[in-house]
């Protein structure tokens, strides 16, 4: 069965310091990979996917991911933080035409 | 592009009433919407999957009497809470995949609907 991890439930970063989310993944075929941001109260923004190709993925706000297939990870980057990207961060795994499967998210705190 | 309504925002209603909300895909043509329930601090959970002209695929657990879904067009699917209990409360988000953008589908999500049963 399919099956997203995201290990850190809270991460704290200052401002303008590097970020990297966590998640693996479970999946018997080539997957699907996507980061979706949540604000409080609001719904999902699409920041990348992942499909095929280059394994390096670059999405919206200056946040890229990695997929990489031998340690089934699809982490999540961002070279400097604003704060304006506190949220609440899902990486989910879908195929194609089927339900998204989501990992339970990562509340990204950000300090100044 | 792919932008996705949902009506009401928020809605207050009585225990025993039924509650509708709407999605709409704005700028697309879903064929296929989602309907997901997000608890205080939770992930996403979906419910149930919404084909236009066709009846929903609830998942386990879902009461299908109690939660019913419509995809009248291909733009719009509603999710009916009946016969409401401050259980149902609940943040509600839908999403639509947009099989029409390319090689690839993608869910876009709505912005939720925050139910609250009094």
């Amino acid at each position: 069965a399919q099956s997203v991890t995201q290990p850190d439930i809270h991460i704290t970063v200052s401002e303008g310091a590097s970020l990297e989310l966590r998640c693996n993944y479970s999946y018997g075929a080539t997957p699907y990979l996507f980061w979706y941001v949540q604000s409080p109260g609001q719904g999902l923004q699409l920041l990348l996917k992942y499909f095929s190709g280059d394994t390096l993925v670059q999405g919206i706000k200056g946040f890229e991911a990695e997929f990489k297939r031998s340690q089934s990870s699809f982490n999540l980057r961002k070279p400097s933080v604003h704060w304006s990207d506190a949220a609440e961060y899902f990486c989910a795994v879908g195929a194609r035409g089927n339900k998204l499967v989501f990992g339970a998210g990562t509340i990204l705190r950000v300090k100044s | 592009g792919a932008v996705v309504s949902q009506h009401p925002s928020w809605v207050i209603c009585k225990s025993g009433t039924s509650v509708k909300i709407e999605c709409r895909s704005l700028d697309f043509q879903a064929t296929t919407m989602f309907w997901y329930r997000q608890f205080p601090k939770q992930s996403l959970m979906l419910m149930a999957t919404s084909n236009e002209g066709s009846k929903a695929t609830y998942e386990q657990g879902v009461e299908k009497d109690k939660f019913l879904i419509n995809h009248a067009s291909l733009t719009l699917s509603t999710l009916t809470v009946t016969s409401a209990h401050p259980e149902d409360s609940s943040f509600y988000i839908c999403s639509a995949r947009d099989v029409g953008g390319g090689p690839t589908d993608t869910q876009y999500f709505g912005p939720g609907t925050r139910l609250t049963v009094l």
